[in-house]
């Protein structure tokens, strides 16, 4: 079985641009969870989609935004690019309940 | 929201010697998950233990719901151990993980 897997792995984009960042799930999975890393501000939660709709968010601008398609691949897009969104993200998928998550391998930003 | 503590934030270890890294949580939660974050970024599932106990080779770890803290036991270390260790918890009804801070482990030969 498939793990999560994020394209692009890696990228540099430079301030103002905005970027979009792929999740597929693990096959049977509806829930896909993104999450930001920095050394700052630790691991956290960006949002949550189940089923195409946004089912819980965290505390983020409006210029992180996302989606989730119907086959449940996910994309989630930063827009205005800042400095301090240089961080690795990571999506995670699970069944939808609460049970066990699993992660995909991130998704490392730069931005100059 | 829920808080989640992790001590000690970092830990050096010989080879060979054993550790035991907690996560302690300010409320009740569904879900319980330890995480070893690579060198390379990624999460690799330890356990997933809102209660009990499990063992999984030279890891075990504990879950004491009621008391609201969970224990991660690593015997025998080896330098592949060297990493931060992050304890995760769920709580409500949405996939959404809070993380504590992490344990940075050092094993040295």
């Amino acid at each position: 079985k498939a793990g999560v897997t994020q394209t692009p792995r890696y990228l540099i984009k430079t301030r103002g641009q905005q970027v979009t960042l792929s999740c597929s799930p693990i096959s049977g999975h509806r829930s896909v969870s993104w999450y930001q890393q920095t050394p700052g501000q630790g691991l956290q939660f960006l949002f949550e989609y189940f089923s195409e709709t946004q089912r819980n968010k965290g505390n983020f601008p409006g210029r992180f935004s996302g989606r989730q398609f119907s086959n449940s691949r996910s994309e989630m897009n930063v827009s205005t690019l800042e400095l301090g969104d240089s961080a690795l993200y990571l999506c995670a998928s699970n069944d939808g309940g609460n049970g066990e998550l699993f992660f995909g391998e991130g998704s490392r930003l730069t931005v100059l | 929201g829920i808080q989640v503590e992790q001590s000690p934030p970092d830990l050096i270890l010989q080879e060979g010697a054993n550790s035991t890294l907690r996560c302690n949580f300010s409320d009740s939660v569904n879900n319980l998950q330890w995480f070893h974050q690579n060198p390379w970024g990624q999460l690799i599932n330890l356990f997933y233990i809102p209660s009990g106990t499990k063992q999984n080779g030279r890891l075990s770890a504990t879950t004491v719901a009621t008391e609201r803290y969970s224990l991660l036991y690593i015997s025998s270390s080896q330098t592949t151990d060297s990493g931060v260790y992050f304890c995760a918890v769920l709580t409500g009804t949405a996939s959404k993980l809070t993380f504590g801070t992490g344990t940075r482990l050092q094993v040295t030969l």
